[in-house]
């Protein structure tokens, strides 16, 4: 059973475009967030959700639009694709703040 | 603002060797601390945590972390390591809401 799923596990796409990534726990978290980690391996956060409310929202272009339909979904649109949007986004949960947090398994965004 | 200090950035060895990766964390307050592991081409998983009570924690595959409160410290120990222990390491601690992580080891353990 997958605890954190993200879909997709790639995704190639032309600067301009707009894209989605969705994440989803089944773990009964309170709290979901959304990393980035660019090509040097390094982890930023971007946006964490508590109970469907935004909590965290890091210094991130406007371009970037979580979205928490639910407890278990925390989605990722991401509107005119810039090649420095090019990492690997982590989508990950925590059962409430300030406890560990379950990484999904990336998805590889690669914009050309 | 609370930052984590990983030192070594690159760690080669051979299998069997001791390892010793170092953590610092700058916030002087409560802190919950963790080492997570990332596999080539995987998510992270976390290794061990520390929020309070003995300093010594021991988590998965053989791994042991101390924190040293008057160091700042949360140093990743294992006393032998293995080919699959390859792999990319960080440390990380919370601030106020945030994860904050460190930059990363990259331990390549060589048969």
């Amino acid at each position: 059973d997958t605890a954190v799923s993200q879909t997709p596990k790639y995704l190639v796409t032309q600067m301009g475009n707009d894209k989605s990534i969705k994440c989803e726990q089944n773990l009964g978290h309170d709290t979901m967030y959304w990393y980035k980690q660019d090509s040097k391996k390094f982890l930023k956060i971007m946006f964490s959700y508590n109970n469907k409310e935004l909590i965290i929202n890091e210094t991130v272009p406007n371009r970037f639009s979580p979205k928490s339909p639910d407890k278990a979904h925390l989605n990722l649109h991401i509107n005119s694709l810039e090649l420095g949007d090019s990492a690997v986004y982590f989508c990950a949960s925590s059962q409430t703040r300030y406890n560990e947090q379950f990484f999904g398994p990336g998805t590889r965004l690669t914009v050309l | 603002a609370q930052s984590v200090s990983q030192h070594n950035h690159h760690v080669i060895l051979s299998e069997a060797a001791s390892l010793e990766l170092g953590c610092n964390y700058s916030y002087g307050g409560t802190v919950n601390l963790f080492w997570y592991v990332q596999y080539p081409g995987q998510h992270l998983q976390l290794l061990l945590k520390y929020f309070s009570g003995d300093p010594l924690v021991k988590g998965i595959k053989g791994f042991e972390a101390e924190f040293i409160k008057s160091k700042f410290s949360f140093n990743l120990r294992k006393p032998s390591v293995q080919w699959s222990d390859t792999a990319e390491y960080f440390c990380a601690a919370y601030n106020t809401d945030k994860l904050i992580f460190g930059t990363g080891t990259r331990l390549q353990v060589f048969p």
